[in-house]
């Protein structure tokens, strides 16, 4: 069965450094991989996914992940932070096993000014 | 615009009282789901629909209901609410079940007291 493991459920950084929020996965066949952004009181926005296609995935917002199938890893970067990106992030896995997608438990990102 | 509508955005309700949220999609999605969010535990879904009157249930259907009617329309009834699903809902649509990204609605918050 499909899963998703969000290594750190708070992360704080000040403006202008980088960002990374960690996220392995668990998945029998090829999975598709996402990040999701929920700022407060709004919806989930597709940050970017990773489609079995190149493996350095560029999102928006200057955000971008790499897939490491040896790590079973998705993790989200982004080079410098900036005060809107303060939201909950969601790693996502989803594969033809196991069909519908599996969320993980959230990172909460902190920008400090 | 490509959209998922949800209403209402909040409802506080008591205990046993029937009720509907509704989720509309105008893009003509097959796959339809809605999911509840929960601190510390992310998005789990509740019921989805793999098109026109096929429904199944996700991974915490107890206490839930749905009906697909129309391809656009996908709502969520709750028979008879109890305070234990005050959460914060979803719906959400897709092209298809695995693989693809997901349009998620703004989100219904549900007190029931």
């Amino acid at each position: 069965a499909q899963s998703v493991t969000q290594l750190d459920s708070h992360v704080s950084v000040s403006e202008g450094t980088p960002v990374l929020l960690r996220c392995n996965y668990s998945s029998s066949y090829s999975p598709s991989l996402f990040w999701y952004v929920q700022h407060p009181n709004k919806g989930l926005q597709l940050l970017l996914k990773y489609t079995s296609a190149a493996t350095l995935v560029k999102g928006i917002n200057g955000f971008e992940a790499e897939f490491k199938k040896s790590e079973t890893s998705f993790h989200l970067t982004k080079p410098s932070a900036h005060m809107s990106d303060a939201a909950e992030y969601f790693c996502v896995v989803s594969d033809r096993g196991g069909g519908d997608m599996r969320f993980g438990a959230g990172t909460r990102l902190t920008v400090k000014p | 615009e490509a959209q998922v509508t949800q209403n209402p955005r909040y409802l506080i309700t008591v205990t046993g009282k029937k009720l509907t949220v509704t989720c509309s999609q105008n893009m003509n999605h097959e796959y339809m789901s809605w999911y509840r969010q929960d601190p510390g535990l992310g998005l789990r879904q509740i019921y989805y629909s793999m098109n026109v009157e096929v429904t199944d249930k996700g991974d915490v259907p107890e206490g839930y209901k749905v009906s697909r009617k129309e391809k656009r329309n996908f709502p969520l009834i709750l028979e008879s609410p109890s305070p234990n699903q005050t959460s914060l809902y979803f719906c959400a649509s897709s092209l298809a079940r695995a693989g693809t990204e997901a349009f998620f609605g703004q989100g219904t918050r549900l007190t029931v007291v």
